[in-house]
């Protein structure tokens, strides 16, 4: 089956800098991948989400890469602030009708020091 | 903005006791999921749910797991008979036809 490997598990930045966290898939026919911000106590909110017909997709100060050939995906957030700190879910699906089966990465904690 | 509501927030049980987690899913989305999350791991797919039935399960919906749409708005999860493992972080999600998923806030289920 699926599986999506996430690094690193914790990344520190200072205010102000970039953040990036990778994560590798298996299944080849994965074609759906969203990125999840988790703050404390809170269920998942999906931040962006990239297809695999585009090789990458902006939102602001948030960024996401597709390389299909390598079977890896990057999420990245500029100009990082406070309040950017939460963990970090990448997840890898299939799109159309149902895209609920998402398998997740472990997560990354993000911490941006003020 | 609409959002997925579950309840309740937190559940303490004893081990052998049954448990229904509950969740509104948001009111136009046809499709609807539980996940879990157990402490400081990633989140884990259990069940979807369309038109009424099981679409897909993971292999840690056992048995001992059902999920039910009582009424036009509730989508339950019941645990027939709890183990200590069974202690976790429960999302509800739902999402409409292609769409992105919505996740509620989780009930954190112990399990005693």
């Amino acid at each position: 089956g699926e599986n999506v490997e996430q690094h690193p598990s914790t990344l520190s930045v200072q205010e102000g800098d970039s953040a990036v966290i990778k994560c590798t898939y298996s299944d080849s026919a994965s074609n759906y991948f969203p990125w999840y911000k988790q703050e404390l106590g809170k269920g998942p909110q999906l931040i962006i989400d990239i297809r695999s017909n585009v090789g990458e997709k902006k939102d602001q100060r948030i960024a996401v890469t597709l390389n299909k050939t390598a079977k890896h995906f990057s999420l990245h957030i500029t100009e990082t602030q406070p309040e950017d700190s939460a963990v970090y879910f990448c997840a890898a699906g299939s799109y159309g009708g149902s895209q609920g089966n998402l398998i997740f990465g472990k997560g990354t904690k993000l911490s941006v020091k003020p | 903005e609409p959002e997925v509501t579950q309840t309740p927030s937190h559940q303490v049980t004893q081990m052998g006791q049954e448990v229904i987690l509950r969740c509104v899913p948001i009111s136009n989305h046809l499709y609807f999921y539980w996940y879990r999350q157990i402490l400081g791991q990633k989140v884990e797919f259990l069940v979807s749910f369309y038109n009424n039935e099981i679409s897909e399960k993971s292999e840690i919906f056992d048995d001992q797991f059902s999920v039910e749409r009582p009424d036009g708005s509730n989508f339950t999860l019941k645990i027939r008979s709890t183990k200590l493992e069974d202690s976790a972080m429960y999302f509800c999600a739902s999402s409409g036809l292609g769409e992105k998923l919505f996740f509620g806030s989780g009930t954190q289920l112990s399990v005693l």
